[in-house]
């Protein structure tokens, strides 16, 4: 199956500080990437949608201005995570489309651990 | 927005016995996919189901698109004990539209 990686695995930052993390796709060229976010014993709840060379579309409630999405490459999308805040903390998961024609699957990372101190 | 129903919630059960989880949506889907998620991982895909009526199997695991389209069921036989983690189904009402999950199925197999 295809291979997603992300990095950072986890990470631990202050609050007020900006947070990046990378999602790779790295045996296929993805032009659709997905973020998202989930709490403890919870569901993932999709954050937004990154589309390579264009701006990412947000779910509603989600704010643009604090988690930046970049898509500069086929196999590379970025989350920024800006002026984080203890609330902040979760689980974020990146996730890559492989469409075959009338086919469409998404396979995950192995997510990012943040915590917001 | 679209809302899949997952059950049980969660599973306790004997090493060796066989279980079995569904989701419903009042909706029509076209994709069906089942993922595994271990604790501070990223779901993993078990399978994926594309058209109604499809059974498609993966080892000890079987999962159906439903004739209806508006359900799915994923059966684990003779279960062991690291099929311990949470399922997700989750599905495509078109393609291309954004992936909708279900709550999850926490299994917990007792050796």
């Amino acid at each position: 199956g295809a291979v997603v990686s992300q990095h950072p695995s986890w990470v631990i930052c202050k609050s007020g500080t900006s947070v990046k993390i990378e999602c790779r796709s790295l045996d296929f060229q993805a032009t659709t990437m997905f973020w998202y976010r989930q709490f403890p014993k919870q569901s993932l709840m999709l954050m937004a949608t990154s589309n390579e060379g264009s701006k990412a579309t947000y779910e509603q409630g989600v704010e643009k201005d604090k988690f930046l999405i970049n898509h500069a490459s086929l196999t590379l999308s970025t989350l920024t995570v800006t002026s984080a805040h203890p609330e902040d903390s979760s689980f974020y998961i990146c996730s890559a489309r492989v469409p075959s024609g009338a086919t469409d699957t998404q396979y995950f990372g192995p997510g990012t651990r943040l915590t917001v101190l | 927005g679209q809302q899949l129903n997952q059950s049980p919630q969660s599973m306790f059960i004997q090493e060796g016995e066989d279980v079995s989880m569904n989701c419903t949506s009042s909706s029509i889907f076209n994709t069906w996919l089942w993922y595994k998620q271990d604790p501070g991982e990223g779901p993993v895909l078990l399978i994926a189901l594309y058209k109604a009526g499809e059974l498609t199997s993966n080892g000890r695991l079987t999962a159906q698109f439903g004739i209806t389209r508006k359900d799915s069921f994923l059966n684990i036989s003779a279960s062991i004990p690291s099929d311990v983690g949470i399922y997700f189904c989750a599905g495509h009402i078109t393609s291309g539209s954004r992936l909708t999950f279900g709550e999850g199925t926490q299994l917990t197999v007792n050796p």
